[in-house]
């Protein structure tokens, strides 16, 4: 069975500083990864995903995230974190196959402070 | 993008009554959309598969005839809590997955969420 963990619970960081939430998985296959985020009071979104080729990938928002094969791992970074990047942040792991079930850490409430 | 839209937001009801949750895709057809349950400060955990047409598949632990789900068309889904009780109280989210070449996007596995409903079980 797939698992997500997210080793960061609640961050807390001033504008301007610099983001790494952590994600390790544990799967046995090819997997997919993504992160979602979770403003306050909105639906989960989409911030990124990782399916194959560079595993270096951008998503929106100034955010990228690497995926480490070695490590089990695809954190979450942002150079220069906004006020607006204040949410919750969910990594989510799937097998390859659409069969495949999409499974969540628990994740991480950050809040930037002015 | 996608629009998935979860009714009602909120619901508070009695103990032993039952709560009818429902989830629209509003732009596209969904064969697929899964419930979700999120405890407070924890993780979305997956509930159910609904599907369009069938029964849906429940994941180990939950009870199949106090979470019922029913798909009866391609853009509605509801999960209907029978007898719920305070420890049923809880946030529900669900979501589904467009079909392929849905303006543009691959069939990446990329969920759309509905905004979810809060359940409190008094």
């Amino acid at each position: 069975a797939q698992s997500v963990s997210q080793h960061n619970h609640h961050v807390i960081l001033s504008e301007a500083a610099s983001l790494e939430l952590g994600c390790n998985y544990s799967y046995g296959g090819t997997v997919n990864l993504f992160w979602y985020v979770q403003y306050p009071g909105q639906h989960l979104q989409l911030l990124l995903k990782y399916f194959s080729g560079d595993p270096l990938v951008k998503g929106i928002k100034g955010f990228e995230a690497e995926f480490i094969k070695s490590k089990f791992s695809f954190n979450l970074r942002k150079p220069s974190v906004q006020w607006s990047d204040t949410a919750e942040y969910f990594c989510a792991v799937r097998g390859a196959g659409t069969a495949s079930k999409l499974t969540f850490g628990t994740g991480t409430r950050l809040q930037v402070t002015l | 993008g996608a629009v998935v839209s979860q009714h009602p937001s909120w619901v508070i009801c009695k103990s032993g009554t039952s709560v009818k949750i429902e989830c629209r895709s509003l732009d596209f057809q969904a064969t697929t959309m899964f419930w979700y349950r999120q405890f407070p400060k924890q993780s979305l955990m997956l509930m159910a598969t609904s599907n369009e047409g069938s029964k849906a598949t429940y994941e180990q632990g939950v009870e199949k005839d106090k979470f019922l789900i029913n798909h009866a068309s391609l853009t509605l889904s509801t999960l209907t809590v029978t007898s719920a009780h305070p420890e049923d109280s809880s946030f529900y989210i669900c979501s589904a997955r467009p079909p392929y070449g849905l303006a543009g996007v691959h069939d990446t596995g990329e969920l759309f969420f509905g905004e979810g409903s809060r359940l409190t079980v008094l």
